[in-house]
C-alpha cells in the first residue's frame, strides 16, 4: 500500500479555474505539508499542518487553501488558477518531533 | 531563515566510478535527510541522517552537525542513480530544501 497518496497524478487546466489536489498518508503520522516544485526543480514548503491544524503557511498567495478534514488527509485547493501555478505539487508527512517525512508522488498541475 | 548549499550542482560521471555529495546549511539543524529524485520524478528516501554515519548498500551519508554539513557517497556508480539528489534540513518546524546536485551516470 503507498503510504503518501497524491491524486491526480497530472492536471492540466485553463487559467482562472478553480482545481483541487488530494493527499492522504496511512503512516498514522501527526504532520502533513506540500511542497511547490518550479521548473528549475527547486522544492519549497507551501504549508505545514500538525494534527489538522495550520502550522506553517509560507508566503503562499491567498488563492492557495489547504484543508485537512483529519490529520490523514490534506488537500490543496486553488482558486483562479494562474500559469505561475503551473509546477508539481507534492504532499509529505512525518511524525511529530525530529523524524523522517515521507512523500507522495506528486502532482503535475499544467496551466493554460 | 536557514540556508542550505549543496555542491556539486552538476555531476558527470562513467558507470563504477564514485562520488561525493555535499550539503552545508547556516544555522543548527533538528533533522535532515537525503532524498534522491529519479527521471520519473518520484521523491525517494536515501536517508535520516541527523548526525553520524549510515550506509546502505552502494550509498552511504555522514552528518557533522556541529560543522554544519552532510556527506553523501555513492560507490560504484549504476546508470539508474541519475537523476537529483537533494538534503533538507529541518528547524523550528519547517524544512528546507537545497537546489540539489544532478547526478548523470553514462553507461
Amino acid at each position: 500500500d503507498t503510504a503518501v497518496s497524491q491524486t491526480p497524478k497530472y492536471l492540466v487546466t485553463q487559467m482562472g479555474n478553480d482545481k483541487s489536489i488530494k493527499c492522504e498518508q496511512n503512516l498514522g503520522h501527526d504532520t502533513m505539508y506540500w511542497y511547490k516544485q518550479d521548473s528549475k526543480k527547486f522544492l519549497k514548503i507551501m504549508f505545514s499542518y500538525n494534527n489538522k491544524e495550520l502550522i506553517i503557511n509560507e508566503t503562499v498567495p491567498n488563492r492557495f487553501s489547504p484543508k485537512s478534514p483529519d490529520k490523514a488527509h490534506l488537500n490543496l485547493h486553488i482558486n483562479s488558477l494562474e500559469l505561475g501555478d503551473s509546477a508539481v505539487y507534492f504532499c509529505a508527512s512525518r511524525t511529530r518531533g525530529n523524524t523522517e517525512a515521507f512523500f507522495g508522488q506528486g502532482t503535475r498541475l499544467t496551466v493554460v | 531563515g536557514i540556508q542550505v548549499e549543496q555542491s556539486p550542482p552538476d555531476l558527470i560521471l562513467q558507470e563504477g566510478a564514485n562520488s561525493t555529495l555535499r550539503c552545508n546549511f547556516s544555522d543548527s539543524v533538528n533533522n535532515l535527510q537525503w532524498f534522491h529524485q529519479n527521471p520519473w520524478g518520484q521523491l525517494i528516501n536515501l536517508f535520516y541522517i541527523p548526525s553520524g554515519t549510515k550506509q546502505n548498500g552502494r550509498l552511504s551519508a555522514t552528518t557533522v552537525a556541529t560543522e554544519r554539513y552532510s556527506l553523501l557517497y555513492i560507490s560504484s556508480s549504476q546508470t539508474t542513480d541519475s537523476g537529483v539528489y537533494f538534503c533538507a534540513v529541518y528547524s523550528a518546524g519547517k524544512s528546507t530544501f537545497g537546489d540539489g546536485t544532478t547526478l548523470t551516470v553514462k553507461p
